[in-house]
């Protein structure tokens, strides 16, 4: 049972154009959440988190929003830049326990230039 | 800078034999992971040590996958008998203890059973 889904494998943006990454999750144990990115042949890299007190989280050009009766929240990166070009995962762990994150599948961000 | 470390890189074996895979965190950093991600899949967590104990291994799929972290530093995971099905990349992150510190990953190890 997937408890965290990412249903768009792959997305294509223009250069300077915002790019929005959605993310559903099933679990409503779920309080914190965050997106990782990654590059080929690398480990992922933290980009941004949000806590469930809150419903948007900014870091520069990178915006998380939580909608928790949706269960539901996404990542906009504006402008997006092709720099940008990578997988993104969205992640979610539960307060209680080793705060082990429960992955997405993943969602391929290609920037055109 | 020192950050997570994973060796090999790399690894193709044959069916049936058995794998190290080592990792070595980020100095001081108390709590290691281990996740691993089959082809076209997410991230799937594996176990979790918080120094030297692993309290939760909820994620080893089978008795064949073990792990062990001494010093409170480096860990290794040990896939016995080795399936195709195994064949993935095995990823290691470590964190400082506290509810939200990141963890931040290695490199990984690309594991191919043949």
């Amino acid at each position: 049972d997937q408890q965290v889904k990412q249903n768009s494998p792959s997305l294509s943006v223009q250069e300077g154009r915002i790019s929005i990454l959605n993310c559903d999750y099933t679990n409503s144990m779920f309080d914190y959440f965050l997106w990782y990115k990654k590059y080929p042949a690398e480990g992922p890299t933290f980009l941004i988190s949000i806590s469930s007190i809150k419903d948007k989280n900014e870091d520069g050009r990178f915006t998380v929003f939580l909608n928790k009766s949706a269960k539901h929240l996404s990542l906009h990166i504006v402008p997006s830049q092709p720099g940008d070009s990578a997988v993104y995962f969205c992640a979610a762990s539960e307060a209680s326990g080793t705060y082990k994150y429960i992955f997405g599948t993943g969602t391929r961000l290609k920037v055109l230039a | 800078g020192a950050g997570v470390s994973q060796s090999p890189s790399n690894k193709v074996t044959e069916k049936g034999k058995d794998v190290e895979l080592r990792c070595d965190p980020i100095s001081g950093h108390t709590a290691l992971y281990w996740y691993r991600q089959r082809l076209g899949q997410g991230l799937e967590f594996l176990i979790y040590f918080q120094g030297n104990s692993a309290p939760d291994k909820s994620g080893l799929p089978s008795d064949r996958f073990s792990a062990e972290r001494t010093g409170e530093s480096v860990s290794t995971l040990t896939i016995q008998r080795t399936q195709q099905e195994d064949s993935a990349v095995y990823l290691c992150a470590s964190s400082s203890s506290g509810r939200y510190n990141e963890q931040f990953f290695g490199p990984g190890t690309r594991l191919t059973v043949l």
